[in-house]
Order: structure tokens, then C-alpha cells, then sequence
């Protein structure tokens, strides 16, 4: 198992560009998730989604927008890249344990995206 | 809003001593406590979850302990060794899967 893969690994873009940073995970996890870690701080959640055809905004979604049209990939796409995303990008995945709110999350390597 | 603290400042230990790192939570009352280590350059792993109605668990090297009281967990790496310096990142959860993310804590044990 691959677990989960992210590309890019590191991306510039320019002020107003658009991109999208792909996730794939081979584990058959129902739930995925998009963070974002600037430094020294912890990870923020952007957009998570519990099944293929369903998301949902986390903490930090604006100039963001995802789909998840299979249950293994959750692409992340930038519309209008500003300087504010420049950040770290990281893809999780997980499926419920044994009980209820047992979500152990497997994270991808992480994509390192400037904007200038 | 609900808010996961952990001590900020890097904690410098000895090897073999006993590493203590915090977690605080505030207007919150998570169901599950989680921690990940961090490895600079690289994605957290995950290392244990404890319960609400856990006061304690232990994997190894690792304890975790939830004093609901205190609104706080523990995370003791016993034996500390070089190989465990890394960022330590304490999680947040209710049944939903959604996970609430401290800063994280910078561990560092020299030799």
C-alpha cells in the first residue's frame, strides 16, 4: 500500500494563478481531509469529506473548492493563488474505528506551496 | 471557539530522562484526545488516542493521560532517545471525525 500520495511535492505560483494539488489514497478510507500548516503553528482544517459526492467546509475553506468524485481522490483546488496561501498542504485520510469517534488519520507528505 | 493549547516553547531534555509535554483545551469537551509525531519536511503520524472515559493508555515508551477535570492531557515519552526529537501535535475530537489541532510542541533530546 502506497498510503496516501499528494503532488506536487513543492509549487510557485503567481498572484492570481490557479492550481490544483491532487490526493490519492489506496486504504479504502471513507473520510478525507485537506489541512493547512503555516509555520509554527498546527495544522488547519480546510475542507474534509466523508464519502464520494459529499464535503464539507472546515475551519479555514475560503479561496478554496474541492470534489470528490471517487472514493480515492480528493483533489484541492486554488482558484485565485494570494500570498495569504502560501502555506504547507497536507491530505489525510481515515475510516472509523472500533468506536465511535476513533479516527485515527493517516496523512499524506505534505505538498509546499509559495505564492509570490 | 474552541480552542487545543500546547506549550509553544521547545522542551530541551537528557537522554534517558522522561519527556512531559501538555495539552490544554478550552470551551470544548472533546470525546477523543489524539497525538501525532511531526518529523520536519513530513506528514504527522499518529501515535495514540485516549477516550474521555480513559484516564490513561499506554503504548510502549508512550503514556497518555485525560484529566477531564483539568481539561488536559499528558504525553510521556519514558527512556527518552535522540531518535524521539521531533514535534509532537495533540488532536481534538468528537464522534465526527473532525479533528481540532494544537500548535504543537518541538522536543529535543540530546545525548
Amino acid at each position: 500500500n502506497a498510503g496516501v500520495t499528494q503532488t506536487p511535492k513543492f509549487r510557485i505560483l503567481k498572484i492570481g494563478q490557479s492550481m490544483t494539488l491532487q490526493c490519492t489514497q489506496d486504504m479504502n478510507h471513507n473520510y478525507m481531509y485537506w489541512y493547512r500548516q503555516d509555520p509554527g503553528m498546527g495544522l488547519k482544517l480546510i475542507y474534509y469529506s466523508v464519502g464520494a459526492g459529499i464535503t464539507d467546509k472546515g475551519e479555514v475553506p475560503n479561496g478554496y473548492n474541492v470534489s470528490r468524485s471517487t472514493t480515492e481522490d480528493f483533489p484541492l483546488r486554488l482558484e485565485l493563488a494570494a500570498p495569504s496561501q502560501t502555506s504547507v498542504y497536507f491530505c489525510a485520510s481515515s475510516n472509523r474505528g472500533h468506536s465511535r469517534g476513533d479516527y485515527e488519520q493517516y496523512f499524506g507528505p505534505g505538498t509546499r506551496l509559495t505564492v509570490t | 471557539s474552541q480552542k487545543i493549547e500546547q506549550n509553544s516553547e521547545a522542551l530541551n531534555i537528557q537522554e534517558g530522562k522522561t519527556a512531559t509535554l501538555t495539552c490544554n483545551y478550552t470551551n470544548y469537551s472533546p470525546a477523543y484526545l489524539q497525538w501525532y509525531r511531526q518529523d520536519p519536511g513530513r506528514g504527522p503520524v499518529f501515535l495514540l488516542l485516549i477516550r474521555e472515559n480513559e484516564k490513561e493508555k499506554r503504548k510502549e515508551r508512550l503514556k497518555v493521560t485525560f484529566d477531564t477535570t483539568l481539561k488536559q492531557s499528558l504525553f510521556h515519552i519514558t527512556a527518552s532517545q535522540p531518535a524521539d526529537s521531533a514535534t509532537y501535535l495533540c488532536a481534538s475530537s468528537r464522534t465526527t471525525g473532525k479533528l481540532i489541532f494544537g500548535q504543537g510542541t518541538t522536543l529535543q533530546v540530546k545525548p
